[in-house]
């Protein structure tokens, strides 16, 4: 089965940092795109970041660049997402998403996780 | 950056009857290589989304065929011929043509 399970999500004061982590498993991870997309309470869905197979090309939301890093190691089947200079407006359920190819970015997001949740709060 | 519009914001439906949702985008979806990326998502309630529709109208694996995407350029629709109890949920627009963009969703419910 085609699975994605994130965690390292939890309670952070503003300004402090986090890392997420994604570990993927059922399919060849280092052939394809991965994304971070969230979902604040109650609200609809935001692209965060994605970054290509082998990790050399990243693309950011304009409300998270500067401030978070996407990686991948490819040999551990594993995503990351380094939060910094949190923010109380990134508070939101995180998921981790297989992206297909195609369009300036990618084109879909196929396969998702259940999500890891981050509340940013004194 | 890509608008993604949806319509309408809550949807009430009998079971049994159709249903439709509009989505509009700021700008074309036609991407230089002639293909349209425009995917929809169903939320169910508690869940991860899920991925219903690709490239306009391409149903993935296991979805039902009362599940079917339309549409070109800029206006799009997702239809569901008779709507179940277990359609319930929030379905999102998705456009992967430019820099990735969701609409806001719209709920649909059971009346």
């Amino acid at each position: 089965d085609v699975q994605l399970l994130e965690s390292g999500g939890g309670l952070v004061q503003p300004g402090g940092s986090l890392r997420l982590s994604c570990a993927a498993s059922g399919f060849t991870f280092g052939a394809y795109p991965m994304s971070w997309v969230r979902q604040a309470p109650g609200k609809g869905l935001e692209w965060v970041s994605t970054l290509t197979t082998g990790g050399e090309t990243t693309f950011y939301a304009d409300s998270v660049k500067g401030r978070f890093i996407i990686s991948r190691d490819n040999s551990m089947n594993t995503l990351y997402l380094q939060m910094n200079s949190l923010r109380a407006e990134d508070t939101a359920l995180y998921y981790c998403a297989r992206s297909t190819f195609g369009g300036d970015i990618v084109s879909s997001m196929d396969v998702w996780g259940q999500g890891t949740t981050v509340t940013v709060s004194s | 950056d890509v608008v993604m519009t949806q319509s309408p914001l809550s949807l009430p439906v009998t079971l049994g009857q159709p249903a439709s949702i509009s989505c509009r985008s700021s700008q074309s979806l036609v991407y230089s290589d002639g293909n349209t990326y425009l995917n929809w998502y169903q939320q169910r309630p508690g869940q991860s989304p899920r991925r219903l529709i690709y490239k306009v109208s391409n149903r993935d694996s296991g979805v039902p065929d009362r599940f079917s995407g339309s549409g070109s350029g800029t206006d799009f629709t997702l239809k569901i011929s008779r709507v179940e109890a277990e359609d319930v949920a929030i379905y999102y627009c998705m456009q992967g043509t430019h820099w990735p963009s969701f609409g806001g969703g719209t709920k649909v419910e059971i009346k």
